[in-house]
């Protein structure tokens, strides 16, 4: 088993709508959990982080961690058509040595 | 800011050829990280460096090898190619382990 799921869509949504991300993950012993975006021929970008469970909001952006199901999240609300991009969920592996990715979402904001 | 820097940006090789893949860390990050991602596939952690030293290492093939030099660029180097070894790949830096930036990737086509 894979140590992070991740559905790979692709995700179509008009502008405006809000957008839900989710990944799941196999070791209950995790505690860091990030989303990156990466637009087409480039680098990842660092979206968000949380650690544990909870949430954390930045702007439009929400990241949420479920550990008792495993379950992570990243919400757009009033998604634009420059959030079209992957979005790859990761966890840092063996003291952060290696991020683990989930195999990425591909999104697309329809104006 | 200054981000990561990655050379050269895209690369032609034939088989069983060689090819360097050079990385500039963010000024003051001190680990290097490589990763690989196929087309349509998330990134896979290759190698990383710590203070020069390799600090983790994952699916790297034999005819691979990298180092971190004393002014913490490292290099990829990659022998015999193979049509397989054609990919993206990215160089993250970090400060001590921490969050990852990735740079914006070494496109390597292999003919």
């Amino acid at each position: 088993q894979k140590e992070v799921e991740q559905d790979p869509g692709p995700l179509s949504v008009p502008e405006g709508a809000i957008v839900s991300l989710n990944c799941t993950y196999s070791n209950s012993a995790f505690q860091y959990f990030m989303w990156y975006r990466q637009y087409s021929r480039k680098g990842p970008e660092l979206l968000m982080y949380t650690y544990s469970s909870g949430n954390k909001e930045d702007g439009r952006f929400t990241a949420q961690v479920d550990k008792s199901s495993k379950y992570i999240s990243l919400f757009i609300r009033d998604s634009q058509p420059s959030d079209s991009a992957t979005y790859l969920c990761a966890i840092p592996i063996q003291g952060a040595q290696k991020l683990v990715f989930g195999q990425g979402t591909r999104l697309t904001i329809n104006p | 800011a200054a981000g990561v820097i990655q050379s050269p940006r895209h690369l032609i090789k034939e088989k069983r050829e060689t090819a360097t893949l050079k990385c500039y860390p963010i000024p003051r990050h001190d680990t290097v990280y490589w990763y690989q991602q196929g087309p349509g596939q998330d990134p896979q952690f290759l190698i990383s460096f710590y203070e020069k030293m390799q600090s983790d290492k994952g699916s790297i093939p034999d005819r691979f090898s990298a180092q971190q030099f004393s002014d913490y660029h490292s290099e990829l180097n990659m022998s015999s190619l193979e049509l397989g070894d054609s990919a993206l790949y990215f160089c993250a830096s970090s400060l001590a382990g921490s969050w990852q930036f990735f740079g914006p990737g070494t496109r390597l086509t292999v003919l």
